[in-house]
């Protein structure tokens, strides 16, 4: 049963505009999230995290919202970039609560393409 | 450039033989982690270790095994291929175990 879910393979937004990337869980027990980048034959790039406690973390034109009661987060990158088109994943761990290093659990992944 | 480097690059193999995937880690960071990417599956974690030591099991197979040296380099061991094992491995690593995980490149392994 997948535990991290990234409905969208695909969203395609003009340059310029906002790109919001979604992604829900279902383990409560997740405590930490990641986003990261992948473009192709290369490794997954960090982009962004957000622990538990928080609702709410901005770098630059990258803000990652979590909304612990519904399971929920969204990637948001304003204004979106050629450079942006890349797939997009979503991770979780329970690194902080305790539960060890279990390792990342991790979505299937949006395909971001931006239209000049 | 994550600083993670990973070899070899592509290696392309038959069903029943054993290759080995070499992993080194970032300057100073102590965990590697070892995932898989096969088309259907996503990335899906298999093991872990903190210097040296073997710390967290995710989906690893019985025919697959990992190490990590004193030098904290790490190989992952995949013997008895089947079709099924082609697919892209990446090491990862971090300071400590709770720390940001970097990608390596991947190796790109294909069983025929």
């Amino acid at each position: 049963d997948q535990q991290v879910k990234q409905n969208s393979p695909s969203l395609s937004v003009q340059e310029g505009r906002i790109s919001i990337l979604n992604c829900d869980y279902t383990n409560s027990m997740f405590d930490y999230f990641l986003w990261y980048k992948k473009y192709p034959a290369e490794g997954p790039t960090f982009l962004i995290s957000i622990s538990s406690i928080k609702d709410k973390n901005e770098d630059g034109r990258f803000t990652v919202f979590l909304n612990k009661s519904a399971k929920h987060l969204s990637l948001h990158i304003v204004p979106s970039q050629p450079g942006d088109s890349a797939v997009y994943f979503c991770a979780a761990s329970e690194e902080y609560s305790g539960g060890g290093a279990d390792g990342l659990t991790f979505g299937k992944g949006t395909h971001l393409i931006i239209q000049p | 450039d994550s600083g993670v480097t990973q070899t070899p690059k592509h290696l392309i193999t038959a069903t029943g033989q054993r290759v080995t995937l070499r992993c080194s880690p970032r300057s100073g960071d102590l965990s590697v982690y070892w995932y898989q990417q096969s088309l259907d599956q996503g990335l899906q974690f298999l093991i872990q270790y903190y210097n040296g030591e073997e710390r967290a099991k995710g989906n690893i197979l019985e025919r697959f095994s990992a190490q990590q040296f004193p030098d904290l380099h790490s190989e992952l061991n995949l013997s008895s291929l089947e079709l099924g094992d082609s697919a892209l491995y990446f090491c990862a690593s971090s300071v400590g175990p709770s720390d940001t995980q970097y990608f390596g490149p991947g190796t790109r392994l294909t069983v025929l």
